[in-house]
């Protein structure tokens, strides 16, 4: 168990719609990654927030968008859902501070699909 | 722009024979880190080990050892006496860990099956 946890495991859902999925952080990890894994493009970052705030964009499509809470769990919004959108969607955390740098570790993900 | 590249799709070996994991990476900067990602089945992604660009020694940590060769750009990853436990997708991945610039770049991973 790596310590961070998101929510769904699961979600199926029709094109046009709009879902939202969560990530909470580990404990005293400040910095929150999104990524996406499908078959086609393999594993790619999405986007990064540290401590509230938008720290790098990826291949993120403008029909999506995140945010950090002051809590630090984050959360990714797609809408106008795509059948191309389906996907597992990653969420990890990091512990950066004072010009270290630390691995990722990633939560179990989101399984999308889009009918 | 940073990449990564791991030739082998798919390695397949039977139980307790050693393999090694190919990996290769580019980048221009000259501070960046390495990683191996695993991913069973069950489909999470488990952290493996990490490197940082200044430090070449290789690892060892029980069956899974590492060779980190600056010279040729490569980072691979060798399981000794494989057991079917192994059996997953492996990931290399790279980052050149730059304010805003912390994500990592995938390979396109290495799916091993392990032959009882």
């Amino acid at each position: 168990d790596s310590g961070v946890t998101q929510t769904p495991k699961h979600l199926i859902t029709a094109t046009g719609q709009r879902v939202t999925l969560r990530c909470s952080p580990r404990s005293g990890d400040l910095s929150v990654y999104w990524y996406q894994q499908s078959l086609d493009q393999g594993l790619q970052f999405l986007i990064q927030y540290y401590n509230g705030e938008e720290r790098a964009k990826g291949n993120i499509l403008e029909r999506f968008s995140a945010q950090q809470f002051p809590d630090l769990h984050s959360e990714l919004n797609l809408s106008s859902l795509e059948l191309g959108d389906s996907a597992l969607y990653f969420c990890a955390s990091s512990t950066q501070s004072g010009g270290s740098y630390n691995e990722q570790f990633f939560g179990p993900g989101t399984r999308l699909t889009v009918l | 722009a940073q990449k990564v590249t791991q030739v082998q799709t798919e390695i397949s070996v039977v139980e307790k024979e050693d393999v090694t994991l190919d990996c290769v990476y580019e980048t221009r900067d000259t501070t960046y880190y390495l990683f191996w990602y695993k991913q069973p089945p069950s489909g999470e992604l488990v952290f493996l080990i990490r490197r940082n660009s200044f430090d070449e020694q290789n690892e060892i940590s029980g069956r899974y050892s590492w060779n980190f060769q600056k010279s040729t750009s490569s980072f691979n990853f060798t399981i000794t006496a494989s057991q079917v436990v192994d059996s997953a997708v492996y990931f290399c991945a790279l980052s050149e860990a730059r304010f805003g610039n912390e994500k990592l770049t995938f390979g396109t991973g290495t799916r091993l099956t392990i032959i009882p």
